[in-house]
């Protein structure tokens, strides 16, 4: 059974702190890994993306990936009120063909407070 | 862009009805998802097609589920007979060279 752990939070933060979120996968054949933000009553929004090691930034948001240590995360840099939402992790399984399966984390709150 | 679109966003029905979700993903997507989340479980796969054809029914609770899709830009989930348990947001995605889009999501309560 391949498993995606996120804590569940909540994570509080200062509006203009870095959130730092994290999430952990069993399958070490991974390839392909995604950040999803859902805002509470809404549907998860795809934000971020990482195939390789290290860091990928895109405007205030950095993905780290770190595959021997089966590790990904999120950092949200000075974070707005507006970020408060919770954020999904997800891993899709295997490598290239047809198979776009993702297996999501249950996600963490975020809460950055003014 | 019309992004996936699902309907009906909100649908109540008692034990024992027939329900009926649909989904028309986004053009040119070639693979479709179905969803389902609640507090408990979290995001849940239930099954997934690529080119119309069902890959993985795995995530298919039970008898009572069922999906369909007959072309290109139309899919359905149905539920028969449905039962409280169900009640959760049934999310539809779609996906092209592996990114998914999400639609707005039916929320399902059964009474």
């Amino acid at each position: 059974q391949k498993e995606v752990e996120q804590n569940s939070g909540p994570l509080s933060v200062p509006e203009g702190a870095i959130a730092s979120l994290n999430c952990t996968y069993s399958d070490r054949g991974s390839q392909s890994f995604f950040w999803y933000r859902q805002y509470s009553g809404k549907s998860p929004e795809l934000i971020m993306f990482i195939y390789s090691n290290g860091d990928k930034e895109d405007g205030r948001f950095t993905a780290q990936l770190n595959k021997a240590s089966q590790y990904v995360s999120l950092l949200i840099r000075d974070s707005q009120p507006s970020d408060s939402a919770t954020y999904l992790c997800a891993v899709k399984e295997g490598s290239g063909g047809s198979n776009y399966k993702l297996t999501f984390g249950k996600g963490t709150l975020l809460t950055v407070n003014p | 862009d019309a992004g996936v679109i699902q309907s009906p966003r909100h649908e109540v029905t008692e034990m024992g009805q027939e329900v009926t979700l649909r989904c028309k993903p986004i053009s040119g997507h070639n693979s479709l998802f179905w969803y389902r989340q609640t507090m408990m479980r979290g995001l849940e796969l239930l099954i997934y097609f690529n080119n119309n054809v069902p890959i993985d029914d795995s995530g298919m609770p039970e008898d009572r589920f069922s999906a369909k899709m007959p072309n290109a830009s139309f899919s359905t989930l149905k539920i028969q007979p449905s039962e409280p348990r169900d009640s959760a947001v049934y999310f539809c995605a779609s996906s092209f060279v592996g990114f998914q889009f999400f639609g707005p999501g039916t929320r399902l309560t059964v009474l």
